[in-house]
């Protein structure tokens, strides 16, 4: 089992609101992502961060932003959520230094309902 | 066109039998391959990473044609419990991030 928590798995909340959501590793890996999956649908990265105080956007464009401060936290926030920001948040890592084999870990999600 | 393409299905297959996927990728930079096993509204997992010559995990054989591009799963002997969505997912050098197919569907029936 992969160590990797995100909180909350499910979150409802109004139109307007500022969330944040958690995402936290204990593997040391240095790079960590943020994937956006419709049901039914492809994942699509929307951030990734290749260390500390290094972060980029992904190849789906989002009006959601993140940080990294420390290496094994990386959380996601929405300054006001919108109903068009209903889908499944997921976070993962993977290490840098293992060469070739760049498997990703993937934490188990948050449900994000915008009403 | 995208970077990798799986047929979404679904494959229907009665409990123990043979089933293969394929998955083709464009990006012929693409050095490292996956295949992820995503249950309904979970993550994905790993299921296996996918090697030049080829891998066998039990029932599940990964393989890679670099000069066809594209990478297949065969699963034997299904079980009911292998009913779920595969990930095709590919590595491009210089990529920052893996690529992720859209997913084949496997409903695998008593």
């Amino acid at each position: 089992e992969a160590d990797i928590y995100q909180t909350p798995r499910y979150l409802v909340i109004g139109t307007g609101k500022k969330i944040t959501l958690e995402c936290s590793q204990t593997m040391g890996h240095d790079k960590m992502y943020w994937y956006q999956q419709d049901p039914g649908m492809e994942l699509h990265l929307i951030h990734y961060s290749y260390g500390v105080n290094s972060t980029e956007k992904g190849d789906l464009s989002s009006e959601s932003t993140v940080s990294r401060i420390r290496t094994e936290h990386f959380p996601l926030t929405l300054e006001s959520a919108r109903p068009s920001h209903t889908s499944q948040y997921l976070c993962a890592s993977s290490d840098l230094r293992q060469g070739a084999q760049y498997e990703q870990f993937f934490g188990p999600g948050t449900r994000l309902t915008v009403l | 066109r995208k970077e990798v393409e799986q047929d979404p299905g679904p494959f229907n297959v009665p409990e123990g039998a043979t089933v293969a996927f394929n998955c083709t990728y464009s990006n012929s930079a693409s050095q490292s391959f996956f295949w992820y096993r995503q249950d309904c509204r979970k993550e994905p997992k790993l299921l296996m990473s996918v090697y030049s010559s080829g891998n066998e995990d039990g029932r599940f054989t990964a393989q890679l044609n670099r000069a066809s591009q594209y990478i297949s799963l065969l699963i034997r002997d299904s079980k009911l419990s292998d009913s779920a969505t595969y990930l095709c997912v590919g590595h491009a050098t210089g990529r920052r991030a893996l690529t992720f197919g859209s997913g084949t569907r496997l409903q695998v029936q008593p």
